[in-house]
């Protein structure tokens, strides 16, 4: 079945950029996601990318896919300690209507 | 907009019993669907609703149910509680099940079972 998988910690210093990487297994995936789960609350969609597309931009936020590899990247623009979470990957192949989570890459940012 | 809003937010719950958790999906959203999330397994899918009928379903045993009313507010029922159902219970919503803009969580309902 369909399989996506993250790094689990990323480190980073406040003001750095980070990120983070997510490769998925089903070569027809549609729509792939981000989401960022803050302590006690749920998950947050902060964006999606179609498959047809290459990156996608937003504020501090760039997605690339590289659809022949099957990876995805999250680039976060002079990261905050707010931006400390958990960042999840999920992707919706083609004949499914429901997303496939990895287990989410612990963002951790020091000053 | 009101987001997707969880009660109770958190349960302490004992072997054997039941419980019933409870979801209101953003306004003009019509599916709802359920999810456990726990350290080992990460984010699994239960169920999800639409138009009040079940739609999709994941691999979890028939002691987890659930169902939608008419507003599209939906339920989640546990029965015979085991150690093992301890977890975060995420409702999220979207427009319907063909929605592939992605889902809108609520905070969740934290399970505890003893």
């Amino acid at each position: 079945g369909e399989d996506v998988e993250q790094s689990l910690f990323l480190s980073v210093r406040e003001g750095d950029s980070s990120v983070i990487n997510c490769t998925y297994t089903d070569s027809s995936s549609t729509y792939l996601y981000w989401y960022k789960q803050e302590p006690g609350a749920g998950l947050q969609l902060l964006t999606y990318i179609f498959s047809n597309m290459d990156m996608k931009q937003d504020q501090r936020l760039t997605v690339l896919l590289n659809k022949k590899d099957k990876h995805l990247s999250l680039r976060i623009a002079d990261t905050q300690t707010g931006d400390s979470a958990i960042y999840f990957c999920a992707e919706i192949s083609g004949g499914s209507y429901i997303p496939t989570f990895g287990r989410g890459t612990s963002l951790i940012v020091h000053p | 907009k009101a987001g997707v809003t969880q009660t109770p937010r958190y349960l302490i719950k004992t072997r054997g019993q039941q419980v019933t958790l409870s979801c209101s999906p953003i306004s003009g959203h019509r599916s709802v669907s359920w999810y456990q999330q726990t350290p080992g397994q990460g984010l699994q899918f239960l169920f999800e609703y639409f138009s009040e009928t079940q739609r999709n379903k994941g691999n979890f045993p028939g002691r987890f149910s659930g169902r939608q009313f008419s507003n599209s507010r939906s339920e989640m029922n546990v029965s015979t509680l085991e150690l093992g159902d301890s977890a975060l219970y995420l409702c999220a919503s979207r427009f319907a099940p063909s929605d592939r803009l992605g889902q809108y969580f609520g905070p969740g309902t934290r399970l505890t079972v003893t």
